[in-house]
């Protein structure tokens, strides 16, 4: 069972530099999301989608843009990686409603 | 806005001993509540799920109860072993679009 595979998982980044997250699940969940992991903050949510062809923001959303056009994948962009964006993000998946989350195991990104 | 709280932020137990940690959230209107295990550098492993209407889950060594009405939710840990060492994070599933919400943390260390 693969669940939910994120790649890379390590990345370093020149800021000003843009790159692309990569998620992806086979559990055929409609609901996917990316969060960001940093020290003393908690896990915060930056994009969700409810499924193809539709995304919202959540509470960190500047900066990035995803879309989602299969229920497979959501891959979320940096237009132009800033220090700030230095973190750990994590891509899930869940059913809509009441289910269980499915986390990946994330990336950990560095913009110098 | 949902705030999630855990107390204590970092532990340290002996080998054998009985836990507890806590979870607290605002907005007692949520649809359930997740247990999150999280070793070093790694991802996100669901260790229980609660649905609201749901008093209390049991998995092998582990329970949580819901108490949703206080705002409270809190994971025993019997007989803790030095593998159990890791941070247990709680997220509550509210509002919109199955976002969850995070607490920060409770860093375990189970000692010989």
């Amino acid at each position: 069972n693969a669940g939910v595979t994120q790649t890379p998982k390590f990345q370093v980044l020149k800021t000003g530099q843009s790159m692309t997250l990569q998620c992806a699940q086979d559990m055929n969940h409609e609901y996917m999301s990316w969060y960001r992991q940093d020290p003393g903050m908690g896990l915060r949510l930056i994009h969700y989608s409810v499924g193809a062809g539709i995304t919202d923001q959540g509470e960190v959303p500047n900066g990035y843009n995803v879309s989602r056009s299969t229920t497979e994948d959501f891959p979320l962009r940096l237009l132009s990686a800033a220090p700030s964006q230095t973190s750990v993000y994590f891509c899930a998946s869940s059913y809509t409603g009441r289910a269980e989350a499915f986390f990946g195991q994330g990336t950990r990104l560095t913009v110098v | 806005k949902q705030e999630v709280t855990q107390i204590p932020a970092a532990l340290s137990v002996p080998e054998g001993e009985n836990l507890v940690l806590n979870c607290s959230f605002t907005d007692s209107a949520i649809y359930n509540l997740q247990w999150f295990r999280q070793d070093p550098g790694k991802g996100l492993t669901s260790l229980l799920l609660i649905q609201s209407s749901q008093r209390e889950q049991t998995s092998g060594r582990l329970n949580a109860s819901l108490d949703k009405s206080s705002g409270r939710s809190t994971l025993y840990i019997a007989a803790s072993q030095p593998g159990d060492s890791a941070t247990y994070l709680c997220a509550v599933k509210g509002g919109t679009a199955s976002k969850l919400t995070f607490g920060t943390g409770t860093r375990l260390q189970v000692t010989l």
